[in-house]
């Protein structure tokens, strides 16, 4: 059974770089099908997309963040990360990692399943 | 930011039904396949419906999904307390190369 478990710091402060990192169970990031993304959702707004890896690198970031967001991945972990920087009060929210379908040859895209999501506060 | 438009609330009386819509263009909706996810506060997002109609194993026949051209509907049947929760449709846009969130639509039963 696929699984993914966000982890790191719950508090950054101001200016500084949010880093969190993914762990898949149960299934391989290198998997050829899918792509492994991240999303957020701040105080009283709405989903919002930051960005999604593929295992060999391939990156596609949501161009409102894409200047501060750095995704990557360790395979030999089965892991995946986000870096980002810069960080102000309206980074705050809840991030979570989930598996991608997206195959844009036969138009595919949906994320499923989603971790549990971690917190992160921005402190000035 | 999202450019996917969903009415902010919709509600009805348990076992009635509830069709929330999921506005965009020719770029997202109108070029490609559209998501559906369920989120409780404090627990992790849904997938109830994905390529516009389809439902992943374990989710209840209550929630179906339909598009036409640059809209797309989820509909949930026989409304229950349980189904109280934000919803969200989700595509890809063609023109931005990226996943895109609808503004979200909370479910009240009455």
């Amino acid at each position: 059974q696929l699984q993914l478990q966000e982890s790191g710091p719950g508090l950054v402060k101001s200016s500084e770089t949010l880093s969190l990192t993914c762990t898949v169970s149960g299934a391989s990031i290198t998997n050829r099908n899918y792509y492994w993304g991240w999303i957020r959702q701040s105080p009283g707004k709405g989903l919002e997309w930051i960005g999604s890896i593929y295992y060999s690198g391939n990156t596609y970031y949501n161009p409102s963040l894409k200047s501060r967001v750095t995704i990557s991945a360790d395979t030999s972990k089965s892991q995946f990360s986000l870096r980002l920087s810069s960080v102000t009060a309206a980074d705050t929210a809840v991030y979570y990692c989930a598996r991608h379908i997206l195959r844009l040859d036969v138009r595919q895209n949906w994320f499923d399943p989603w971790g549990q999501g971690i917190p992160v506060s921005v402190s000035s | 930011q999202s450019v996917l438009t969903q009415p902010p609330s919709v509600s009805a009386a348990p076992g009635q039904k509830v069709t929330i819509s999921c506005s965009g263009s020719s770029s997202n909706i109108g070029n490609t396949y559209v998501s559906w996810y369920q989120h409780l506060p404090g627990t992790a997002p849904k997938l109830l419906i994905y390529e516009n109609t389809k439902r992943p194993s374990g989710i209840s026949d209550r929630f179906s999904g339909s598009k036409s051209g640059t809209s797309a509907t989820l509909g949930i049947t026989g409304l229950q307390t349980g189904d109280e929760a934000d919803y969200y449709c989700g595509t890809w846009d063609s023109s931005l190369s990226a996943e895109l969130f609808g503004t979200g639509t909370k479910v009240s039963v009455l």
